[in-house]
């Protein structure tokens, strides 16, 4: 069973509010990832972490941010958010060290602006 | 550059018939590759992957997929459908080397009584 985390589930707010979504995983694993998935859509990726004090844009542009300071945290922000930030927000971790390293989802973050 | 294809954005079967979901890929290096489930409102579920040990994987829920190296192919199954496997399902892959994955655009199945 895949222990990884997010918080909040649903977050339905107004335009230009700063949101933090806030992604955890107990499972030690150095490499996490953020996908943004609209309903019904494919995933793209947007933010990659390959360790702590490492993070990448993805293939989509975004215009979130992240940060990763402790292995198990990697929260994603908006300094401002705007309707077209509506979406579903996707948490990743895996640990390449081990086979194929396959990816472990926290249940997901769906975002709704005003 | 790695691609995944997935054939079919909607696939309707009956109850108790033999469901087929399409995934190809393009990689330059055998890559790992991964079917995961998604039902509404949550994240994704690890079904199965490819680790290069056999070609023919089986998963969870009854799921199988075999690859096929000469087709770039790895196509998922079930024997019967059941009423809960509606969800909706993505191929992924990751070239070896690398730690980026790339999904599909993802199946949606949906099982008929």
């Amino acid at each position: 069973e895949a222990d990884i985390y997010q918080t909040p589930r649903y977050l339905v707010i107004g335009t230009g509010k700063k949101i933090t979504l806030e992604c955890s995983q107990t499972m030690g694993h150095d490499k996490m990832y953020w996908y943004q998935q609209d309903p019904g859509m494919e995933l793209h990726l947007i933010h990659y972490s390959y360790g702590v004090n490492s993070t990448e844009k993805g293939d989509l542009s975004s215009e979130s941010t992240v940060s990763r300071i402790r292995t198990e945290h990697f929260p994603l922000t908006l300094e401002s958010a705007r309707p077209s930030h509506t979406s579903q927000y996707l948490c990743a971790s895996s640990d390449l060290n081990r086979n194929t390293g396959e990816l472990f989802f926290g249940e997901g973050s769906r975002l709704t602006v005003l | 550059a790695q691609s995944v294809t997935q054939l079919g954005s909607h696939v309707s079967v009956s109850e108790g018939a033999l469901v087929l979901l399409r995934c190809n890929y393009s990689s330059s290096v055998p890559p790992y590759l991964f079917w995961y489930v998604q039902y509404p409102n949550q994240g994704l579920q690890l079904l199965l992957k490819y680790t290069s040990a056999a070609t023919l994987v089986k998963g969870i829920n009854g799921f199988e997929a075999e690859f096929k190296k000469s087709e770039t192919s790895f196509h998922l199954t079930k024997p019967s459908a059941h009423m809960s496997d509606a969800a909706e399902y993505f191929c992924a892959v990751r070239s070896s080397g690398t730690y980026k994955y790339i999904f599909g655009t993802g199946t949606r199945l949906k099982v008929l009584a």
